[in-house]
């Protein structure tokens, strides 16, 4: 089945240590999204690639980046998470932008900061 | 700016109707989207409506009305399985989605 993959599932780490967390599609999507999603609140857009070009929303901090090494592959860099980067973090695709194109989303990451 | 509200929380039993009243105010509407999301689990696609109107899938249904920034997301025959978060989100200008926090919905026996 074409799905959208997320590892791992669960991931801890310390405060100020980097960390990775990783999404791959078989989707053969354009666009892939990553969002944060703390308790109880919308999921909130950190940044998207489509195709190559990379669109950073504008409250994004700079402690997140992001790769897209290829179509299948994205990754979300976490250069020194604090306890407030605690959240789920969910990656989507869409075959194109624009209006009415559906996202599709992976089982999230549920991040951990000790 | 970028408004979307749905009520926190509604609870139902077992074979009954709960319509989720989603309200926004956003810049640009390309589309309005629902989705479904279990606890720890992503959210999975349940509708989109972009034109005024009603539109039914099975035992969930869909309303927009544009001029009114409003829509609803009505669920019929409830289920325990059904017990989940609804998510509006509304498809901007540029293509993305704006979502609202979400109406956890509860049902009991």
């Amino acid at each position: 089945d074409a799905m959208v993959i997320q590892n791992p599932r669960y991931q801890v780490t310390q405060f100020g240590k980097p960390v990775t967390l990783s999404c791959s599609q078989t989707l053969n999507h354009n666009v892939m999204y990553w969002y944060q999603q703390k308790s109880s609140q919308a999921p909130k857009l950190l940044f998207h690639y489509y195709d190559k070009d990379f669109n950073n929303e504008a409250d994004t901090p700079d402690n997140f980046q992001s790769r897209r090494p290829n179509t299948s592959f994205c990754f979300l860099d976490i250069r020194s998470p604090g306890l407030g980067d605690a959240a789920m973090y969910l990656c989507a695709t869409s075959r194109d932008r624009g209006g009415g194109e559906t996202q599709y989303f992976g089982p999230g990451t549920r991040l951990l900061v000790l | 700016g970028q408004n979307i509200d749905q009520p926190t929380e509604m609870t139902a039993t077992e074979g009954a109707i709960v319509q989720i009243n989603c309200t926004y105010q956003t810049s640009g509407f390309n589309g309005l989207f629902w989705y479904q999301q279990h606890a720890g689990e992503a959210p999975t696609f349940l509708s989109y409506n972009v034109l005024d109107g009603l539109e039914e899938k099975g035992r969930f249904s869909s309303f927009l009305s544009r001029s009114k920034g409003y829509s609803y997301l009505l669920l019929k025959e409830l289920q325990m399985k059904d017990s989940a978060s609804y998510l509006c989100a509304v498809n901007d200008s540029w293509g993305k989605l704006q979502f609202g926090a979400g109406t956890q919905v509860v049902v009991t026996p």
